[in-house]
């Protein structure tokens, strides 16, 4: 697609159940981040794909956080047994690998979750 | 581990005045900084970005910043600000290959 798309925009769930996210990066991209922006937090890293290789999880800040990539395009995040503390606006970001930091990251619009 | 400050959560100013923002970094090797926009209810895009070279680079909407090795700085200024310039900006380092770590933003609110 033209743009790294977000699904649901926006979810509202009761705490201790589970929710998914859903990204499609842009079309050969073969980078793909999620970010999670709380307010007055700026924007922390969660985990990044890049092509074949393992992603980097150093961000997933608890094991009820977890995402994969199928087929090197479509990621799902996935939140277990949400907490209030999960309330954030989730983003995602897709981006051409590239062997210098000339790489640019496109975000999708992101997926506001409200946990109650 | 490579990591950016912004220094100012919050940045009022009048339309028509200039306006920097403050980054540093905190770094041992060669960087990468970028300055990224978003504007309310959107997304974030690039505004500009440093690889090398000159340390003086131009962004998008009359915006620039200047990659300051000695006080690893990368502020970002634009000369006179427009209404439409309202929203918050996030300043970010590259971190190994192909991570980018982010500050925690500083949001810009202009005042006519």
């Amino acid at each position: 697609g033209a743009g790294v798309s977000q699904s649901p925009s926006n979810k509202v769930t009761e705490k201790g159940k589970d929710v998914e996210l859903r990204c499609d990066p842009i079309s050969g991209h073969t980078a793909l981040y999620w970010y999670r922006q709380s307010l007055g937090q700026g924007l922390e890293f969660l985990i990044y794909f890049q092509g074949n290789s393992a992603p980097d999880k150093s961000g997933l800040p608890s094991d009820r956080f977890s995402a994969e990539r199928t087929g090197g395009s479509v990621s799902t995040l996935t939140i277990q047994r949400t907490q209030q503390e999960d309330s954030a606006v989730y983003l995602c970001a897709s981006s051409q690998w590239g062997s210098t930091g000339a790489n640019v990251l496109t975000f999708g619009a992101g997926s506001r979750l409200t946990v109650l | 581990a490579q990591s950016v400050t912004q220094l100012d959560s919050q940045v009022p100013v009048f339309e028509e005045a200039p306006v920097e923002l403050r980054c540093n970094y905190s770094s041992s090797v060669s960087v990468y900084l970028f300055w990224y926009v978003q504007y309310p209810n959107q997304g974030l895009q690039l505004l500009l970005k440093y690889l090398s070279g000159s340390t003086l680079v131009k962004g998008i909407n009359g915006f620039e910043a200047e990659f300051n090795k000695s006080q690893t700085s990368f502020h970002l200024r634009k000369p006179s600000v427009h209404i439409s310039d309202t929203a918050e900006y996030f300043c970010a380092v590259r971190q190994g290959a192909q991570k980018l770590v982010f500050g925690q933003g500083t949001r810009l609110t202009i005042n006519p």
